[in-house]
């Protein structure tokens, strides 16, 4: 079955510091989306990148689709302590359905 | 955006006995709604779909009549989690889509963190 995996597992970064995560789907993919959950939240959508090569900005946030359409990252410019949680990538599995990336935890240090 | 209501939010039971998650949208009516289980601080795992009106579809790997899913209205789905045991604990959380406008993007509930003693 599809398979969407995330790298890395993991990041702790120094305020202020940049924070990129990748994902990568085995099949390629129609849209991708992008959410976010706060530790003891649920998550919330973020973005979602339909078009090959696809790059929009939320902010101090990158998002950008491969030119396959099997892969994404996210990209955090100058973190703040409020961006910490876990970002999860999430792609279409048929009928309505997502499947989520392994997700990427982020902690900051004050 | 739209609201996915999700309760209860925490619930502790004895092992053998049954529990019931609710989940409701709030602001829209949702013909499909989804069941996650997340373990700790792992990913979402879809356990299955629940559709107004007809069975639910299980995943590959998930006991149906150990998770029994039911969706009367088109704002209400529930889950039981019935004859529960230890390693039932888990977060489980439901989402619905709302099509009217957006990019049908997910709506999550709360969440309801299930702890079988």
């Amino acid at each position: 079955g599809q398979q969407v995996m995330q790298i890395p597992q993991y990041q702790h970064v120094q305020e202020g510091e940049d924070f990129t995560t990748y994902c990568n789907s085995s099949t390629t993919l129609s849209n991708i989306q992008w959410y976010k959950q706060r530790p003891g939240g649920h998550p919330v959508f973020l973005i979602q990148l339909v078009k090959s090569g696809e790059v929009k900005k939320q902010k101090r946030l990158t998002f950008q689709f491969g030119e396959a359409k099997k892969n994404s990252s996210l990209h955090i410019t100058a973190t703040q302590t409020t961006d910490v949680g876990t970002y999860f990538c999430a792609g279409p599995s048929g009928n309505e359905k997502l499947t989520f990336g392994t997700g990427t935890r982020l902690t900051i240090i004050p | 955006g739209a609201v996915v209501s999700q309760h209860p939010s925490r619930v502790i039971c004895k092992s053998g006995t049954s529990v019931k998650i609710e989940c409701r949208s709030l602001d829209f009516q949702a013909t499909t709604m989804f069941w996650y289980r997340q373990f700790p601080k792992k990913s979402l795992m879809l356990m299955a779909t629940s559709n107004e009106g007809s069975k639910a579809t299980y995943e590959q790997g998930v006991e149906k009549d150990k998770f029994l899913i039911n969706h009367a209205s088109l704002t209400l789905s529930t889950l039981t989690v019935t004859s529960a045991h230890p390693e039932d604990s888990s977060f489980y959380i439901c989402s619905a889509r709302d099509w009217t406008g957006g990019d049908g993007e997910l709506f999550f509930g709360e969440g309801s963190r299930l702890t079988v003693l």
